[in-house]
């Protein structure tokens, strides 16, 4: 199937820094990617929806001054923790939608990356 | 407001046993539900259904969708210790909005 890949897979940084985290779509083209976080023992929550080539698409709650989404490319998508806190660690997981086929197979779906884990110290 | 319920929160059996796992949801223009496993990363795809009524089979993984009365199951015959996961269910909003439930947390016991 389609693959997603993030980096870093884990960070650790200090209070007040901000943080990079890279999401590429690897065999496809992806016009909408996803963000999402994950608290311990918590389910997946949807920060923002990432357009390429337009603003994203931030959940009620989410500060979009905080999480920084830029989409440059139909591959790649970066978020962005900005002057991070201990409260801001989690895992973070993208996931790019795919609509079309692979090997003959047909997906219309979300693939999601490995995540990302975030510790702020 | 979207809401996803599933349950059990926890369950642990033994490596032979049936499971069925529970996803109930009010959701704004639903379109389909899907299925996801988790262990420790990111989630993998299991099922995604659209229709009422029609069951989905992986091996030993099966899946129906009630749109009328706005829920999933999810069975896992023959359980093995592999099966331990977080299973979580994920209704999507308009085209592609998921939300995710609370998931399931399964262990099976060898």
């Amino acid at each position: 199937g389609a693959v997603v890949s993030q980096h870093p897979s884990w960070v650790i940084c200090k209070s007040g820094t901000s943080v990079k985290i890279e999401c590429r779509s690897l065999d496809f083209q992806a016009t909408t990617m996803f963000w999402y976080r994950q608290f311990p023992k918590q389910s997946l929550m949807l920060m923002a929806t990432s357009n390429e080539g337009s603003k994203a698409t931030y959940e009620q709650g989410v500060e979009k001054d905080k999480f920084l989404i830029n989409h440059a490319s139909l591959t790649l998508s970066t978020l962005t923790v900005t002057s991070a806190h201990p409260e801001d660690s989690s895992f973070y997981i993208c996931s790019a939608r795919f609509s079309g086929s692979i090997h003959k197979r047909s997906y219309n779906e979300q693939f999601f990356g490995p995540g990302t884990r975030l510790t702020v110290l | 407001e979207d809401k996803v319920v599933q349950s059990p929160l926890s369950l642990v059996v033994h490596e032979g046993d049936t499971v069925t796992l529970n996803c109930s949801y009010e959701v704004t223009n639903f379109r389909s539900l899907l299925w996801y496993k988790q262990e420790k990363k990111a989630p993998t795809f299991l099922f995604m259904l659209t229709s009422s009524g029609i069951e989905k089979k992986s091996g030993r993984l099966s899946s129906i969708l009630d749109k009328k009365e706005l829920f999933s199951i999810l069975n896992i015959t023959a359980t093995q210790t592999g099966d331990s996961a977080v299973y979580l269910c994920a209704p999507t909003s308009g085209t592609y909005k998921y939300i995710f439930g609370t998931g399931t947390r399964l262990k099976v016991l060898a």
